[in-house]
């Protein structure tokens, strides 16, 4: 069975503090992809990362980082020096071999104060 | 890029009547598109897949005389809530991959159906 957990379901953090977004998901598959998509209150999914099962490097880019661990099944997401306009739902996903369809976690809704 | 629009953003009808939600791929061919459905602060529902010039493939509990679906065109794919009741109303959001598997899909920024 597939499935994704993003067990926080609501964070809020300072403006410029540091935040975490956990993502862990369950596959019997030995090839996957894990994507996060982050929603802002307008409603559109906005693609973020994908990230295959045989590439463990964990991937930055610019205050984005996100940290893939297969021995723990987790894919989690950082951002660094948050700022009001992260706030956000972000969702994590998983595709497994076996089909294209998502398998979309619940979302974590991100606010950040000023 | 990856450009997905949709048609409408927001739709407000009557109760009985049929609404038609348009879903293009911009800049590139969409053999596969999915069509989910959102309610308020909730995940995304897959409704169905469709591909280019066949059937689409219905998720379990989705009528598929309810919500028709028609992927006429690689750039093109159509969801028509049939007469629409209340129970309706939510938020409708495409997407398209390029129809590999496991390709990135590309979400359109949604379509908020309202039904009175």
């Amino acid at each position: 069975a597939q499935k994704v957990t993003q067990a926080q379901t609501e964070i809020s953090v300072v403006e410029k503090e540091d935040v975490t977004l956990d993502c862990v998901y369950e596959t019997r598959d030995t090839t996957y992809y894990l994507f996060w998509y982050k929603q802002p209150p307008s409603g559109e999914l906005v693609f973020l990362i994908r990230r295959n099962s045989f590439d463990e490097q964990n991937e930055i880019s610019g205050r984005y980082s996100w940290n893939f661990q297969k021995s723990t099944s987790s894919f989690n997401f950082t951002i660094t020096a948050s700022q009001v306009v992260d706030s956000a739902v972000y969702f994590c996903a998983l595709s497994s071999n076996t089909g294209n369809q998502f398998y979309f976690g619940t979302g974590t809704s991100l606010t950040v104060i000023p | 890029g990856a450009v997905v629009s949709q048609h409408p953003s927001r739709v407000i009808c009557k109760s009985g009547t049929s609404v038609k939600i348009e879903c293009r791929s911009l800049d590139f061919q969409a053999t596969t598109m999915f069509w989910y459905r959102q309610f308020p602060k909730q995940s995304l529902m897959l409704m169905a897949t469709s591909n280019e010039g066949s059937k689409a493939t219905y998720e379990q509990g989705v009528e598929k005389d309810k919500f028709l679906i028609n992927h006429a065109s690689l750039t093109l794919s159509t969801l028509t809530v049939t007469s629409a009741h209340p129970e309706d109303s939510s938020f409708y959001i495409c997407s398209a991959t390029r129809g590999h598997l496991q390709e990135t899909q590309y979400f359109g920024p949604g379509t908020r159906l309202l039904v009175l």
